[in-house]
């Protein structure tokens, strides 16, 4: 298993570009989220899934679209990057029998200029 | 709502030394506990998990954690650190109602010195 991936690792943006962050999952877990790691501020959910056509807001929803159509993926969108969203972004995914285990990506480095 | 706290940023620590990393937690509701590792340029993972049962709870690579529901901790310790043990530490909480939402401490850094 690859367990969770996500592409690109590193992603430079202008203000006003639009991009999606991918993620990936190959363990068949309903269970899906996004967060963002900033400096002195740990972890934050942006938004997160419990399973494909369900997604739902998390703390720091604005800026940030998602959708799940299937299991395996569920990108993250940045419709027009600001630069309050220069952070690292994790994705992470659990199982419906073990859903509080969450099993996090490597993250994608995003820079907004 | 909940809240977690990790009141020390950064923990120096000597090589084959006890140490202990606090975490506190505030929430209106029961909640799971949990901690995680973070190694330089790498995703988080799981160290141990505390959902019922015995208020001491071992994880991996020789951590254990105890819950104090009296005074809303879930601190970490591990009697002897090695290098390796090198990393950033969150603590983090979710309600046991079953929306599976984590909120995370900001963090503390384990700095292992030989």
């Amino acid at each position: 298993n690859a367990g969770v991936t996500q592409t690109p690792k590193f992603q430079v943006l202008k203000t006003g570009q639009s991009m999606t962050l991918q993620c990936a999952q190959d363990m068949n877990h309903e269970y899906m989220s996004w967060y963002r790691q900033d400096p002195g501020m740990g972890l934050r959910l942006i938004h997160y899934s419990v399973g494909a056509g369900i997604t739902d807001q998390g703390e720091v929803p604005n800026g940030y679209n998602v959708s799940r159509s299937t299991t395996e993926d569920f990108p993250l969108r940045l419709l027009s990057a600001a630069p309050s969203q220069t952070s690292v972004y994790f994705c992470a995914s659990s199982s419906d029998s073990s859903p509080y285990e969450q099993y996090f990506g490597p993250g994608t480095r995003l820079t907004v200029t | 709502a909940q809240s977690v706290t990790q009141l020390d940023s950064q923990v120096p620590v000597f090589e084959e030394a006890p140490v202990e990393l606090r975490c506190n937690y505030s929430s209106s509701v029961s909640v799971y506990l949990f901690w995680y590792v973070q190694y330089p340029n790498q995703g988080l993972q799981l160290l141990l998990k505390y959902l019922s049962g015995s208020t001491l709870v071992k994880g991996i690579n020789g951590f254990e954690a105890e819950f104090n529901k009296s005074q809303t901790s879930f601190h970490l310790r591990k009697p002897s650190v090695h290098i390796s043990d090198t990393a950033e530490y969150f603590c983090a909480v979710s309600e046991i109602s079953g929306t599976y939402k984590y909120i995370f401490g900001t963090g503390t850094r384990l700095k292992v010195l030989a």
